[in-house]
């Protein structure tokens, strides 16, 4: 049973625009949410973070958003720019814990 | 400031062969992790090593050994290679588990079993 579930394996925006990239998770116990982005040929990188006790949390152009009834969070890019386009994969921990990963979101920022 | 380093980058091996990823990180972190990645699906845990002289099982730990050599070295060995294992691999470390922070990655060793 996977539990992060990133639905949209791919996502094309056009460069100046919002991307939205979406994440649900099955477990309760996540207590803590992070966004890691990754460049072909390179390990992933983090991005940005979110505990359980906040909705939002912002850095600059990125913003997550995290809805703990419907246990599902999102990561809003604007302006989306051409050098975003990268693999974007959610994870989720529980306090203590190791992240959990979704399968990533493969996010094309076109010119 | 190198952070995480794997070394081999690529390694080709035949079936039952046996190979050895290092991996080494200058950060003065605790935790160390190996996961995997295969096409179109995220990174999975093989094992973790949440501080020097432990170790422990993640989600798919079949066919690998870990040793944390010192705090900054942690290597992952297969002793009889399958196709199966056939996968990117990247170490990360943390600088300690009890607390929620973020992993930091190397830059991956991609192995081919044929």
């Amino acid at each position: 049973d996977q539990q992060v579930k990133q639905n949209s394996p791919s996502l094309s925006v056009q460069e100046g625009r919002i991307s939205i990239l979406n994440c649900d998770y099955t477990n309760s116990m996540f207590d803590y949410f992070l966004w890691y982005k990754k460049y072909p040929a390179e390990g992933p990188t983090f991005l940005i973070s979110i505990s359980s006790i906040k909705d939002k949390n912002e850095d600059g152009r990125f913003t997550v958003f995290l809805n703990k009834s419907a246990k599902h969070l999102s990561l809003h890019i604007v302006p989306s720019q051409p050098g975003d386009s990268a693999v974007y994969f959610c994870a989720a921990s529980k306090k203590a814990g190791k992240s959990t990963f979704g399968d990533g979101t493969t996010l094309t920022v076109k010119p | 400031n190198a952070g995480v380093t794997q070394t081999p980058k690529f390694q080709v091996l035949k079936t039952g062969q046996s190979m050895t990823l290092q991996c080494a990180q200058d950060m003065n972190h605790n935790s160390m992790y190996w996961y995997r990645q295969d096409p179109g699906m995220g990174l999975r845990l093989i094992y973790y090593s949440a501080s020097e002289g432990t170790t422990d099982k993640g989600e798919v730990p079949n066919g690998y050994n870990v040793s944390r050599l010192n705090k900054r070295e942690f290597s992952l060995r297969l002793e009889s290679a399958a196709p199966s294992q056939t996968s990117v691999y990247f170490c990360a470390s943390m600088a300690a588990e009890a607390t929620n922070e973020k992993l930091f990655f190397g830059s991956g060793t991609q192995l081919s079993v044929l």
